[in-house]
């Protein structure tokens, strides 16, 4: 079961480009890196899934290295509204059962 | 991706008692799942929704206390069973897409007295 480590915060400012970095130091070679947001009140939402090198799409970049010890998710010029929680999972892709195991979760605050 | 809803959005139980949580998918999904989550901890999950079969359940939890029904593709329950104060929590459903990326429902909101 690949554990997670990621910060339990971090700030920063309107228009900046933040990158939270998770450490998964026992990750499998089936597993995938998956990253979610969660604001209060609701349920968490995907935001975007590797398996190694670079994966970007609209909204966010993950970027995972050689040996997929860490993963860093990248968000360009942040606003007020991705002030949010974080959470790197960690996971089986195949139908045979996921382990999911969600960490601590990093909790972004954007200031203006 | 997948829309879920759950119903209800929130209880207040007395203990002892037994609430089922319905969550209802939008489109066929492969799995469903079902977490708790503490206010302002992560998330935990409690078991795999099997349809057609017994749910596969995380340690810790037992199907005496959280029975978990999902007759079809789209539809599961979750009930928490003889309620005690410390089952007070946020329960959420998920269903995981075509990449095992899962969608989350909005949450039941428990709390007992």
């Amino acid at each position: 079961l690949a554990k997670t480590t990621q910060p339990i915060s971090m700030d920063s400012y309107e228009g900046q480009e933040v990158n939270i970095t998770c450490s998964h130091n026992n990750i499998a070679t089936n597993d995938y890196i998956t990253w979610y947001q969660q604001f209060p009140s609701q349920g968490p939402r995907f935001i975007i899934q590797g398996y190694k090198t670079k994966v970007k799409n609209e909204v966010a970049s993950l970027f995972i290295p050689a040996d997929r010890k860490s993963s860093t998710l990248s968000l360009p010029r942040v606003s007020l509204s991705d002030t949010a929680v974080y959470y790197c999972l960690v996971g089986r892709r195949d139908n045979a059962g996921n382990m999911l195991t969600f960490g601590g979760g990093t909790r972004l605050m954007v200031k203006p | 991706s997948a829309v879920i809803s759950q119903k209800p959005s929130r209880d207040i139980c007395q203990r002892g008692t037994s609430l089922t949580i319905q969550c209802q998918v939008d489109s066929q999904v492969t799995m469903m799942f079902w977490y708790r989550q503490q206010p302002g901890q992560s998330l935990t999950l409690i078991a795999t929704a099997n349809q057609g079969s017994e749910a596969t359940y995380e340690s810790g939890f037992v199907i005496d206390k959280f029975p978990i029904s999902r007759p079809n593709l789209t539809f599961s329950t979750l009930t928490v069973s003889n309620m005690s104060p410390e089952d007070s929590s946020i329960y959420l459903c998920s269903g995981s897409g075509s990449y095992n990326e899962q969608f989350f429902g909005p949450g039941t909101r428990l709390t007992v007295l």
